[in-house]
């Protein structure tokens, strides 16, 4: 079975500053995805980011960035020139490339960005 | 863009009672999910769906069930509500031939068993 761990379950930054949440999974798969899930306080969650394992690149989404250590099994979120609207709970989750699509969940960290 | 709409954001049922949380998504998507929010725990699966009809269980499906008799519809049922049961569930669906793989999920539905 497949785990995800998020090690900091609060962090704080100021704005502008350059923040990086923590991510670590195990799995004994050789294809799979991972995500970066948003949850402001309206709780609808909201994809930052996805990686497929296959790719060697990074994932970028603008602001976002992912730090993916396929070796390592480690999978961290940066966010540059963080905002305001950053505040939010963030949750890394792990996806299987076979299968029925289910997602595992890492506990998450509420990341909250001071003006 | 997606819609996956949750019948209810906030809910109070008694001890015993049956409730049903509805879930109810606009794109054709095969997969639907139930997740459970816990404080601490993340995001937990409880049942999920890849076909109309068709179930399987998650990792935590004691005390619930779930329906699925249409395709854009995909119902959580808790048998006879618990205290234990007071959490955020949230449903979630995708699309088996997607080759962006990205699951989309409603806003969730606060639920307090009191």
């Amino acid at each position: 079975a497949q785990t995800v761990t998020q090690s900091q379950p609060e962090m704080s930054v100021q704005e502008a500053e350059t923040v990086t949440l923590s991510c670590t999974y195990d799995t004994s798969e050789n294809n799979y995805y991972l995500f970066w899930y948003k949850q402001p306080p309206s709780r609808q969650m909201i994809l930052v980011i996805r990686q497929e394992a296959y790719k060697q690149q990074n994932a970028t989404e603008n602001r976002f960035s992912v730090n993916f250590q396929k070796a390592a099994k480690s999978f961290s979120l940066k966010i540059s020139d963080s905002q305001l609207g950053d505040t939010a709970m963030y949750f890394c989750a792990f996806m299987a490339f076979q299968g029925a699509q289910k997602l595992v969940f890492g506990q998450g960290t509420r990341l909250t960005i001071n003006p | 863009d997606v819609k996956v709409t949750q019948s209810s954001r906030y809910l109070v049922k008694r001890t015993g009672e049956k409730v049903f949380l509805e879930c109810v998504q606009d794109m054709d998507h095969e997969n639907m999910f139930w997740y459970r929010q816990d404080p601490g725990l993340g995001l937990r699966l409880i049942y999920f769906s890849y076909d109309v009809k068709m179930k399987e269980k998650g990792d935590i499906p004691e005390g619930y069930s779930v329906s699925r008799e249409k395709k854009e519809r995909f119902s959580l049922i808790l048998e006879s509500a618990s205290t234990n049961q007071t959490s955020m569930y949230l449903c979630a669906s995708s699309l088996s031939r997607d080759k962006i793989v990205r699951p989309f999920f409603g806003q969730g539905t606060r639920l307090t068993v009191v």
